[in-house]
């Protein structure tokens, strides 16, 4: 079965520069959530979507943006990155209304990123 | 006070030993209860989920929920050294799911 899917595994940027993290969810979930989570860290959630309008926002630095776009995929953008951006980036998604609160949660393998 | 608590151990129990992983959370409005394993470095991996107050077993695991006492718990019976890993309780009212810090399971051969 298709998995949610997400591009680069591996990033490595250095301190002010930019990066871009890209998220393909399982066919047909209208919902998409993305979570930072740090070394020996929970996952914290940073915002999510639903048909493609933000349906929720967390933890997320003023210098990061995310949408999603008309085929359900999203992409985070991280701006002037900061040594403490380094973490595993998650994206998960699920089906249904977005509202629904026992609709699971499905994550990718996630995006490492070191900023040095 | 973190949303959902848990301890973060290790827990270290023998092979073939049940091993017992407890989480409470503080919303009360919260309404759907899921048990994620996570491997270092790997993405959180659904095992288990639960709406509703009682027990809900599914192979080798069980999970328990009293919302009175805001309270989830999950139990591994015949622990395998493959189920070493942490495991994060998450918790959702109506839209983000919110982890904890989760638990590290240590089953040793």
């Amino acid at each position: 079965a298709a998995g949610v899917i997400q591009s680069p595994r591996h990033l490595i940027k250095e301190k002010r520069e930019t990066a871009t993290l890209k998220c393909y969810p399982i066919p047909r979930h209208d919902t998409v959530y993305w979570y930072q989570q740090g070394p020996g860290q929970d996952p914290q959630f940073l915002i999510s979507f639903y048909e493609k309008m933000q349906s929720d926002k967390g933890s997320i630095p003023d210098r990061f943006s995310a949408q999603q776009f008309s085929d359900y995929h999203s992409e985070l953008n991280m701006s002037s990155l900061e040594l403490g951006d380094s973490a595993l980036y998650f994206c998960a998604s699920s089906l249904g209304l977005g509202h629904a609160p026992n609709e699971k949660l499905f994550f990718g393998s996630g995006t490492q990123l070191s900023v040095l | 006070q973190k949303e959902v608590e848990q301890n973060s151990g290790p827990l270290s129990v023998p092979e073939g030993a049940i091993a017992s992983l407890n989480c409470t959370y503080s919303d009360r409005v919260s309404q759907s209860f899921f048990w994620y394993r996570q491997y270092s470095g790997k993405s959180p991996e659904l095992i288990m989920s639960i709406y509703s107050n009682g027990d809900k077993e599914d192979g080798r695991f069980t999970a328990q929920l009293n919302k009175a006492s805001q309270y989830v718990s999950l139990l591994i019976r015949d622990s395998q050294p493959s189920d070493s890993a942490t495991y994060l309780c998450a918790v959702r009212g109506f839209q983000k799911l919110v982890f904890g810090t989760g638990t590290r399971l240590l089953v040793s051969p």
